[in-house]
């Protein structure tokens, strides 16, 4: 069966820093994968998706960038965080071939000081 | 471009009581559409889906939908509310299959369960 791994699970980073996170998928091959950041009251906001390794779209102008070194690795970085990168990120995947849904990581908790 | 409208960010009701929390969808092609739940500090996980067959979906946990298309609604219903239900509930819509048809979620319902 296909699981989702994202790590850290919690993270407390100070202004102008660098950030890290990563996602990785088993079970599959090819998968399309998203990352997500969920500020409260404000539901989800997509910030990057990847159909196919080193392809990357960006949904929203920000501090942050994406990048998939390998097949079922996607990882979210930033050069310099700002206090507003603060929020709840998720990490997803979805079926190469038609697929609906999508399936989510447990989410990291990043808090810029 | 699609959107999806949660109406109620907060809702509480007795446990037994029913559960309804509100869905309406906007999309320009016949959407497919999903409720999610969210326990705290922890990802979504899918509670049910429609995708274009029966209006009246099943899921997870006793919940179920019905895709109503001249309402643009698809609003979670379960019968008899219980504690663990107490979570936070996401409806999303997509308008395809396929990488570049990514979910749009709505702002979520807070789910309270009262004794």
């Amino acid at each position: 069966s296909q699981t989702i791994h994202q790590w850290p699970a919690t993270l407390v980073q100070p202004v102008g820093s660098p950030l890290s996170l990563e996602c990785t998928v088993e079970g599959t091959s090819n998968p399309n994968l998203y990352w997500y950041r969920q500020a409260a009251g404000r539901g989800l906001q997509l910030l990057f998706y990847s159909v196919g390794i080193g392809q990357i779209s960006s949904e929203v102008p920000q501090n942050l960038s994406a990048s998939r070194p390998q097949d079922r690795q996607f990882i979210l970085s930033s050069k310099k965080l700002l206090l507003s990168d603060s929020g709840f990120y998720l990490c997803a995947w979805k079926p190469p071939l038609w697929a609906t849904e999508a399936f989510f990581g447990q989410g990291t908790r990043l808090t810029v000081v | 471009a699609q959107s999806v409208t949660q109406l109620g960010s907060h809702v509480s009701v007795s446990e037994g009581a029913l559960v309804l929390l509100r869905c309406n969808y906007s999309s320009s092609v016949p959407p497919y559409l999903f409720w999610y739940v969210q326990y705290p500090n922890q990802g979504l996980q899918l509670l049910l889906k429609y995708t274009s067959a029966a209006t009246l979906v099943k899921g997870i946990n006793g919940f179920e939908a019905e895709f109503k298309k001249s309402e643009t609604s698809f609003h979670l219903t379960k019968p008899s509310a219980h504690m663990s239900d107490a979570a936070e509930y996401f409806c999303a819509v997509s308008e395809g299959t396929g990488g570049g048809n990514k979910l749009t979620f709505g702002t979520g319902t807070q789910l309270k369960v009262e004794l």
